[in-house]
């Protein structure tokens, strides 16, 4: 199973948006509305943000977003903030019964 | 409050093997499937098994198929990665999550890694 493809840097300045895309196949990202998005900042533990696709969990700032399109997902921050400097993972069910995260983005706030 | 607290990690020759544990609190544990998910050093997120709620069904990861057991004591509220044939490759921070799946009709699928430990080091050299 071959990671989920994701950009390897993102950049916008505070008050900005900014979109992160997770390319995947047929087998995963565009098989199933399980796509979901993890914030990791440096020596912590992933944490979710976005789960099946755009369903934020209780306590995640509604300026995180998500959605899909094909075989592509996207996670998109609005408002942009200093805290919001961190790795960004998305990850997929797929047809196999497995799971498969993306090659991870770093986020800079300028 | 749902915890997940990871040991067993360590310094280990290349063939050798470990045994990581987690111990879960805070939620009916086996309610929820289980996984354990790597990082090697200033990597990305690699998932490499899961374990349904009842520990009937298990999945792997390629990589680690063959080498890796899952398993859970649900009487303990404990989960558990035996690793034997350990690689180079396999040096990691090892994270144990939650999963929690949508289920229908007795078959569960999807979900997503809604609670993380903190994670325990496994180096894996001569």
């Amino acid at each position: 199973q071959s990671a989920l493809t994701q950009p390897a840097s993102v950049s916008g300045s505070p008050g900005q948006s900014i979109t992160i895309s997770c390319t995947g196949t047929s087998s995963d990202v565009g098989g199933y509305n399980y796509v979901s998005w993890y914030q990791q900042h440096p020596d912590k533990a992933p944490k979710l943000m976005i789960n099946d696709v755009s369903n934020r969990p209780s306590g995640v700032s509604n300026r995180f977003s998500g959605s899909k399109s094909g075989n592509t997902a996207s996670l998109t921050i609005s408002g942009l903030q200093a805290e919001d400097e961190a790795d960004y993972y998305c990850s997929s069910y797929t047809s196999s019964s497995t799971y498969v995260f993306g090659t991870g983005t770093k986020v800079t706030v300028l | 409050e749902v915890q997940l607290l990871e040991s067993g990690g360590g310094l280990v020759q290349p063939g050798g093997s470990l045994r990581l544990s987690c111990a879960a609190s805070g939620f009916t544990f086996n309610s929820y499937a289980m996984s354990w998910v790597r990082q090697a050093p200033g990597k990305g997120l690699e998932w490499v098994s899961a374990i349904s709620g009842s520990g009937g069904s298990t999945y792997y990861a390629d990589s680690v198929k063959g080498r890796f057991t899952i398993s859970r004591d649900n009487s303990k509220n404990m989960l558990y990665l035996q690793m034997n044939s350990l690689r180079a490759e396999d040096t990691a921070v090892y994270y144990c999550a939650r999963l929690p799946r949508h289920c229908s009709g007795g078959d569960c699928y999807g979900g997503y890694f809604d609670y993380w430990g903190q994670g325990t080091l496994v180096t894996v050299s001569s």
